[in-house]
């Protein structure tokens, strides 16, 4: 079965840089676009950013543009998001997500969630 | 404020039937892009509820429905159970953000 599971985060310092992993499996990696969403704390959901596994190429919100970087290893099956210049507001749970191909721009598996806390 | 609009929260009784409402705009929704509709329960990750407008992945009971019209999507769910208390989120793709945007999420209490 199709299964995202992430790791990284933790507690950073404002002004520094986390870097969360999504590892894929039980599909072939390379068919689906990966996205990362997250979540602050009691609040809605938040697009950040695609990634294609073929190329590498990537799309980002306005927002992170900047400071966000997605890349990823094939031949682990692995996409990455790296966030700098965190600041409070940047404290959310983040979400590795996979787009569906037969439906388009759907997000039709997560991952668990990685929760990262800004805090001095 | 989210791209789209989900009203805060909805309730409802026991075996009664609720609906939350998606509003969008001509660069989402009245653009033609589909409506995709999440179920998220405490403490875990959304899952996908509605695909496409109204269709629903398999194991997903057909107690909840979804539909479309014009800048708009509803999620209808009826028979209520308390299983289904949770924050349900809207999603569409944004043309003029070139990028996938979310409804505010709207939390569903079974009273």
């Amino acid at each position: 079965q199709v299964q995202l599971v992430q790791s990284g985060a933790g507690v950073k310092k404002p002004g520094a840089s986390v870097k969360v992993s999504c590892k894929a499996s039980g599909y072939t990696f390379t068919d689906y676009y990966l996205h990362w969403v997250r979540q602050a704390p009691g609040q809605g959901l938040e697009w950040m950013g695609i990634i294609n596994p073929i190329g590498g190429s990537t799309n980002y919100a306005q927002k992170f543009q900047g400071r966000v970087t997605m890349t990823r290893d094939t031949s682990t099956s692995t996409v990455h998001m790296e966030l700098s210049s965190l600041r409070s507001e940047d404290t959310a749970v983040y979400y590795c997500t996979r787009e569906g191909v037969i439906v388009e721009r759907v997000f039709d598996s997560w991952g668990q969630g990685t929760l990262v806390t800004v805090s001095s | 404020q989210s791209v789209l609009t989900q009203p805060p929260s909805v309730s409802g009784a026991p075996g009664q039937r609720v609906t939350i409402s998606c509003t969008g705009s001509s660069s989402n929704i009245g653009a033609g892009y589909d409506v995709h509709w999440y179920q998220q329960l405490p403490g875990t990750a959304p899952k996908l509820l509605i695909y496409g407008n109204s269709n629903r992945p398999s194991g997903v009971p057909d107690r909840f429905s979804g539909s479309q019209s014009g800048t708009s999507a509803s999620l209808a769910i009826t028979g209520l159970q308390a299983e289904d208390e949770a924050d349900y989120y809207c999603q569409s793709y944004d043309s003029s953000l070139s990028g996938w945007v979310f409804g505010g999420g709207t939390k569903l209490t079974v009273l």
